[in-house]
């Protein structure tokens, strides 16, 4: 059973960085899949951010990609959320979860997600 | 930018039929899933490729596709269903998520 788990601090200063780690357990990820990264602001709706397979290839949604870098480290199961110049509009609860993409840009649904972490950006 | 709408809120009275539509340009070319999330809680799957069902999610939730809009159905809703719900599809390299619909059951 595939299980995420997604760590990093509660609280940024903009123009920071927002730093994320999601922890697999259950399944290694240098075996397959792609794995992304979702948030939800409060009171509003989801929100794709990127996602990355084993081989290191990524796909960004295109109004974060100039401030997005998501990794994988493979030694330690884990991929990796970086999000540059940081502000209030970027405080969310952010998800990582497993991206069964079948055709890019056709098919693909998110399945299993992690608990969520609340990233709250302020000075 | 590719978008997917969907109502803002649906009421429902529990055992009755509850219907969440989801539409976008040329989403009948593509395939759609939908996600169950309630407060304080990850989303979870109930939908993928239009009509499947991930094993665990009730046969209550079923999905289906007409055109250009796809439609989450619950039968026989439930208080426990009451939750959040989105739409979710593809579209060139990227993925887009529907507005969200706030499913009411009282």
């Amino acid at each position: 059973q595939v299980q995420l788990q997604e760590s990093g601090p509660g609280l940024v200063k903009p123009p920071g960085t927002l730093s994320l780690t999601c922890t697999v357990s259950g399944y290694s990820i240098r075996n397959g899949y792609w794995w992304g990264w979702v948030r939800r602001p409060p009171g509003k709706g989801l929100e794709w951010i990127g996602s990355i397979y084993n081989s290191g290839r990524t796909y960004y949604n295109p109004s974060l990609k100039s401030r997005v870098t998501i990794l994988l480290d493979t030694s330690k199961n884990q991929i990796s959320l970086r999000l540059r110049s940081v502000t209030a509009a970027d405080t969310a609860v952010y998800f990582c979860a497993r991206d069964v993409l079948q055709q890019m840009g056709v098919n693909n649904w998110f399945d299993p997600w992690g608990q969520g972490t609340l990233v709250t950006v302020s000075s | 930018s590719y978008e997917l709408t969907q109502p803002h809120s649906v009421s429902v009275s529990p055992g009755q039929t509850a219907s969440i539509t989801c539409s976008g340009d040329k989403l009948g070319d593509r395939y759609a899933c939908w996600y169950q999330q309630k407060p304080g809680q990850s989303p979870v799957l109930v939908i993928y490729e239009n009509t499947k069902r991930p094993s665990g999610i009730p046969e209550r939730f079923s999905g289906s596709i007409s055109g250009n809009t796809a439609t989450l159905t619950i039968s026989g809703t439930r208080t426990m269903d009451e939750a959040d719900y989105f739409c979710q599809a593809g579209d060139s390299s990227a993925v887009v998520f529907g507005g969200g619909t706030k499913l009411t059951v009282l």
